[in-house]
């Protein structure tokens, strides 16, 4: 069975602009969770997507977005992007939503902000 | 919302010896506690998880005890090898996903050969 794909893995942007992240679950995963990996913050939830809708959010501000598509996978979008939005953006999967359904992470995209 | 210490950031053991990494918690709702482990370059690899109702478990040279009274869980590894060398993090929940999961701030184990 593959395992939950991220794209793309590197990425390089200037601040201002504007980025999408694309991430594949597991085949049969309907809940798609986004993490951000920081050295000084760790790992910090983002949001969750399940069917389509988004389930939960964590505390980032409105820059921050993401959607989930029939087939769940799922892509996340940073606007006006900052020097400290640099970081590796994780996505989960897992077979229900909820934080308790076992989640199964993807290698993530390094985001890198100039 | 939940908050999770790790402790420590770093340890360092000698291979075949056992490693300990302990992790307390704040929400007592929370009733979910799973362990991860993250090598260079990869995303986090679940390795083992504990649930409230259980007191430990236990999968191969891999523990997890959670002591729900004290607010706290700890991970034990035996018999060190040197692909344990990695960084993990304890993480908790209350299941309910409105915060996704919390996660410890990881340690770093090195296996010294």
């Amino acid at each position: 069975k593959a395992g939950v794909t991220q794209t793309p893995r590197y990425l390089i942007k200037t601040r201002g602009q504007q980025v999408t992240l694309s991430c594949s679950p597991i085949s049969g995963h309907r809940s798609v969770s986004w993490y951000q990996q920081t050295p000084g913050q760790g790992l910090q939830f983002l949001f969750e997507y399940f069917s389509e809708t988004q389930r939960n959010k964590g505390n980032f501000p409105g820059r921050f977005s993401g959607r989930q598509f029939s087939n769940s996978r799922s892509e996340m979008n940073v606007s006006t992007l900052e020097l400290g939005d640099s970081a590796l953006y994780l996505c989960a999967s897992s077979w229900g939503t909820g934080s308790y359904n076992e989640q199964f992470f993807g290698p993530g995209t390094r985001l890198t902000v100039l | 919302g939940e908050n999770v210490e790790q402790h420590p950031s770093t340890l360092s053991v000698q291979e075949g010896d056992s490693a300990v990494i302990k992790c307390t918690y704040s929400d007592s709702a929370s009733n979910y506690f799973p362990w991860y482990k993250q090598e260079l370059g990869k995303g986090p690899q679940l390795i083992i998880d504990i649930r409230s109702n259980v007191g430990e478990k236990k999968d191969q040279r891999i523990a997890v005890t959670l002591n729900k009274t004290a607010k706290h869980f700890s991970l034990h590894i035996t018999e060190t090898q040197p692909e344990d060398s990695a960084v993990y993090f304890c993480a908790a929940t209350d299941g309910g996903g409105a915060d996704g999961l919390t996660f410890g701030k990881g340690t770093h184990l090195i296996i010294q050969p």
